[in-house]
């Protein structure tokens, strides 16, 4: 069964940083690229990064990009996003997601939990 | 950048109607477009991709369509636990992956 476990969020000040991690199990991580998602306390999706299988491609969305990197340990299961420069924007459940693993172009097939992270002083 | 849209933002319906859901880009993509469901406090649930493919698991009540710029989601008999939020999100290799704001349906 896939799993999904993201930690690390928590309350941050602005401008301060703050890694989340995703654990996977379940399934065999490194033929899957990953996603992370995050969703402002009441409004809708937004996509913000991507890694691929290898880890060695990534892509971010305009709104983060230049003060997230995104990576992952596939010796460990285990993607990483590393955030700086954290605005009260940035307050959201974050969610790290699989993508499908057959389709030639994947979308996000399964969803951790998320976790939340607040910016605020 | 490609905007996505949806429509409605609400959507009142009874156990048992038929409803759709539409979902329009800006620009014209190819059918790498995929709809997700989303129950408060949950994480999302993919029940579409490539615009008419259903996930697996998913109930067969549940269809998509489209290409182009406009796709819709259609659930042919609402059921109790299709009360949701439901966002369509464009995949397409050439774009940022964007999702659409959502649509509530509720009683």
């Amino acid at each position: 069964q896939v799993q999904l476990v993201e930690s690390g969020g928590g309350l941050v000040k602005p401008g301060g940083s703050l890694r989340l991690s995703c654990a996977a199990s379940g399934f065999t991580f490194s033929d899957y690229s990953m996603t992370w998602i995050r969703q402002a306390p009441g409004k809708g999706l937004e996509w913000i990064s991507y890694i691929n299988e290898k880890g060695d491609f990534s892509k971010y969305s305009d709104s983060v990009k230049g003060r997230v990197t995104v990576s992952r340990d596939n010796a460990h299961d285990s993607m990483f996003l590393q955030m700086r420069s954290l605005r009260a924007e940035d307050t959201a459940v974050y969610y790290c997601a699989r993508d499908q693993g057959v389709e030639v172009v994947p979308t996000a097939d399964s969803w951790g939990q998320g976790t939340l992270v607040t910016v605020s002083s | 950048d490609i905007q996505m849209t949806q429509s409605p933002s609400t959507l009142s319906a009874a156990v048992g109607d038929r409803v759709s859901i539409t979902c329009r880009s800006s620009q014209r993509v190819t059918d790498w477009l995929a709809w997700y469901q989303q129950k408060p406090g949950k994480a999302p649930k993919l029940l579409i991709f490539k615009a008419s493919t259903l996930e697996s698991g998913v109930p067969s009540r549940f269809g998509g369509s489209g290409f182009g710029t406009e796709f819709t989601l259609t659930i042919t008999s609402l059921q109790p636990d299709d009360f949701a939020t439901y966002y369509c999100q464009l995949y397409d290799p050439l774009f940022p992956r964007t999702f659409g704001p959502g649509t509530k349906v509720e009683i």
